[in-house]
C-alpha cells in the first residue's frame, strides 16, 4: 500500500500570507506512460464533506480560487495557498489514486495566526 | 448538479451487518467510478472501497477486505456497501463519492453528506 505523509500536522498563517502544505508518498505516483501524477488535494471545512481542489497534482478544479495551486512530481507534492483568506480555514488532505487502496494523508489543519 | 444521498446507517451491535445505499442524481451515473470514504469521529479521511463504472473492477481498503462488499445498480443510479462482521473500529461517518472518470482510479469530485454508522453493544 502507498503510505501518504503530510506535513505539518497543523499550520497557523496570517491573513494575506502564504500557506504551504507538503505531501510525501511512499512510492512514486507518476504514471510514466502519460506523465501524470495520480494525486489530488481536498479541503474539508467543519461539518462539511470534503471538496476536491486539485487533481493530477496541479490541475485546479473549476471554480477553485486561483490562490490555490499544486505542484510536485513522483513522491513529493505541495499545496500552496497564496494570500490566505479567512474562509480557507479547514483541514487539507492529499490522496493518491495511482493504485488501490487509494490512501489519504492524515490531514493538515490550517488556522489563522 | 451532482447529488449523492446516503442512507442505511445506524446503531448496530458488533458482529452484525449493515447495508449502506447511495442514491445519485444530476449526472450520468453509469459514466463514472464511485467510492465509499469514511471518517471516524474527530479523525481523518479513510478510503474504504471503490468501483469502476460497471462494477467490473472493485477495490477495498485492507481494513475492510473480506468483510465489506461494494456494488452498484446503474439502472437505479445507486451505489451500495454491504458491511458484515462489523467492529467498533468501523464506527464512522460514511461518505459516498463520485469519481472524475469512469475508471476506478480518479479524484473524487462529488460527495454526499454522509450516513453515520455506530457499532456498539
Amino acid at each position: 500500500d502507498i503510505v501518504m505523509t503530510q506535513s505539518p500536522e497543523s499550520l497557523a498563517v496570517s491573513l494575506g500570507e502564504r500557506a504551504t502544505i507538503n505531501c510525501k508518498t511512499s512510492q512514486s505516483v507518476l504514471y510514466t506512460s502519460n506523465k501524470k501524477n495520480y494525486l489530488a488535494w481536498y479541503q474539508q471545512k467543519p461539518g462539511q464533506p470534503p471538496k476536491l481542489l486539485i487533481t493530477w497534482s496541479s490541475d485546479r478544479e473549476f471554480g477553485v480560487p486561483v490562490r490555490f495551486s499544486g505542484s510536485g512530481s513522483g513522491t513529493d507534492f505541495t499545496l500552496t495557498i497564496r494570500s490566505l483568506q479567512a474562509e480557507d480555514v479547514a483541514v487539507y488532505y492529499c490522496q493518491q489514486y495511482y493504485s488501490a487502496p487509494y490512501t489519504f494523508g492524515q490531514g493538515t489543519k490550517l488556522y489563522i495566526k | 448538479e451532482v447529488q449523492l444521498v446516503e442512507s442505511g446507517g445506524g446503531l448496530v451491535q458488533p458482529g452484525r451487518s449493515l447495508r449502506l445505499s447511495c442514491a445519485a442524481s444530476g449526472f450520468t451515473f453509469d459514466g463514472y467510478g464511485m467510492h465509499w470514504v469514511r471518517q471516524a469521529p474527530g479523525k481523518g479521511l479513510e478510503w474504504v472501497s471503490g468501483t469502476n463504472w460497471n462494477g467490473g473492477t472493485v477495490a477495498y481498503a485492507d481494513s475492510v477486505k473480506g468483510r465489506f462488499t461494494i456494488s452498484r445498480d446503474n439502472a437505479k443510479n445507486s451505489l451500495y456497501l454491504q458491511m458484515d462482521s462489523l467492529g467498533v473500529e468501523d464506527t464512522a461517518l460514511y461518505y459516498c463519492a463520485k469519481g472524475l472518470l469512469s475508471l476506478i482510479g480518479a479524484g473524487l469530485d462529488g460527495w454526499g453528506k454522509g450516513t453515520t454508522v455506530t457499532v456498539s453493544s
